[in-house]
């Protein structure tokens, strides 16, 4: 099976501007998570996606938002960037029967913002 | 709220040797605790997963035990190689409630040839 992809790998966009980075989850799962990691902050929990629904969320502010398509691919969006958004985004995918909640990440998306 | 810790934060071997990471949590009531590895620059790698009614979970050289009463988790790596080189995060799942992860600073460990 093919593992969680993440694009775009490397985006460098400027204050102010939006952002949208993409996930597509392992075949079959249907749980997406989106988790941000800096290294004054460490990995922060973003929100979850679950057949399209947002079933949880972390606390990031409203500019972080997401969606969930119907075939799980997952794209999470950012608006009116600032200098502190500039991390790694990281996707995991889960599956919701025989290892439930072990979730699975993908290489990640290093958003520069200058 | 949930307060994953990880001790230490860095550690140095020779190769060889066997080592020991530790993790701590603040509150009991886990549904698991997943151990992952993550080299510079790229994403987790999972290495062990252990439900909140197991003790321990055993993959190769890794061996991951749970003190869920106690609140802590242990990473043994026997044989150290150059290889296993990089951070090494926990992160638990609750019981209840929202069911992200939480996750530990990691630990750095860096295995000398």
């Amino acid at each position: 099976k093919a593992g969680v992809t993440q694009t775009p790998r490397y985006l460098i966009k400027t204050r102010g501007q939006q952002v949208t980075l993409s996930c597509s989850p392992i075949s079959g799962h249907r749980s997406v998570s989106w988790y941000q990691q800096t290294p004054g902050q460490g990995l922060q929990f973003l929100f979850e996606y679950f057949s399209e629904t947002q079933r949880n969320k972390g606390n990031f502010p409203g500019r972080f938002s997401g969606r969930q398509f119907s075939n799980s691919r997952s794209e999470m969006n950012v608006s009116t960037l600032e200098l502190g958004d500039s991390a790694l985004y990281l996707c995991a995918s889960s599956a919701t029967s025989g290892s439930p909640y072990e979730q699975y990440f993908g290489p990640g998306t290093r958003l520069t913002v200058t | 709220k949930q307060e994953v810790t990880q001790i230490p934060a860095a550690l140095s071997v020779p190769e060889g040797e066997n080592l020991v990471l530790n993790c701590s949590f603040t509150d009991s009531a886990i549904y698991n605790l997943q151990w992952f590895r993550q080299d510079p620059g790229k994403g987790l790698t999972s290495l062990l997963l252990i439900q909140s009614s197991q003790r321990e979970q055993t993959s190769g050289r890794l061996n991951a035990s749970l003190d869920k009463s106690s609140g802590r988790s242990t990473l043994y790596i026997a044989a150290s190689q150059p290889g296993d080189s990089a951070t090494y995060l926990c992160a638990v799942r609750m019981d209840t409630g929202r069911r992200a992860l939480t996750f530990g600073s990691g630990t750095r460990l860096q295995v000398q040839p």
